[in-house]
């Protein structure tokens, strides 16, 4: 059965400060997203990794993938208020009948001031 | 565009009820997925739509849960009687179409369920 462990579940940290979120998983896959949650809203896709080695980029987050370690990581530059929120990382699991995200436990992002 | 909307926000009910949640996915959208999400715990598939079939039921818990999709649209999940353990947020996910390399799920705000 694919796991998905992500960490750490609650993040604290300053506003200028960077930081990192890990996403391992325990099978291969050829997909990975990341998803944010603002209270009460829709999962929001922030980015999709296709392939190993994939880096993207948006505005202080930036998102990669080693497919050979199985991890992804989210990193945040320069953190400020507004990315306050909770992140996900959701592997896709396609094939056959297959066509499901698992999803990590989440990180519950809190920018102090 | 309208998004992939949900009903209710939320619903509080009494252990041995029922209760329905509705999904509207966005329109266009073949596949439809619905998940859950049990307090502090990962978000976990409950079963995935393809027009009105269902092509994969392996998350749903048991058989107090039943979800239709009648003409390829709108969603229903229904739990009957409800336990304490159901508890959590039910999130509905829809998408175009079923590609490998290029389909994103969109997902809706979710419903909360609080059974008493």
């Amino acid at each position: 059965e694919l796991k998905v462990e992500q960490n750490p579940l609650f993040l604290s940290m300053q506003e200028g400060k960077n930081y990192t979120i890990y996403c391992n998983y325990s099978t291969t896959s050829d997909r990975l997203y990341w998803y944010r949650q603002d209270p009460g809203k829709s999962l929001e896709s922030l980015f999709v990794l296709l392939s190993n080695g994939a880096v993207k980029q948006e505005g202080r987050l930036m998102a990669s993938l080693d497919t050979k370690a199985r991890l992804s990581t989210l990193h945040i530059t320069a953190a400020v208020h507004d990315l306050s929120a909770t992140y996900f990382c959701a592997v896709y699991l396609y094939g056959g009948a297959t066509n499901k995200l698992i999803f990590g436990t989440g990180t519950l992002l809190a920018v102090q001031p | 565009e309208a998004g992939v909307t949900q009903f209710p926000s939320h619903s509080v009910i009494e252990k041995g009820q029922t209760v329905t949640l509705r999904c509207d996915p966005i329109s266009g959208h073949d596949n439809l997925y619905w998940y859950r999400r049990v307090m502090g715990k990962e978000i976990k598939f409950l079963l995935h739509f393809v027009k009105e079939s269902k092509q994969d039921e392996s998350g749903m818990p048991n058989n107090r849960f039943l979800a239709e999709r009648t003409g390829g649209t709108y969603s229903t999940l229904k739990v009957q009687p409800a336990e304490l353990e159901d508890s959590g947020v039910y999130f509905c996910a829809s998408s175009q179409v079923q590609r490998r390399y290029t389909d994103t799920q969109y997902f809706g705000p979710g419903t909360r369920l609080t059974v008493l």
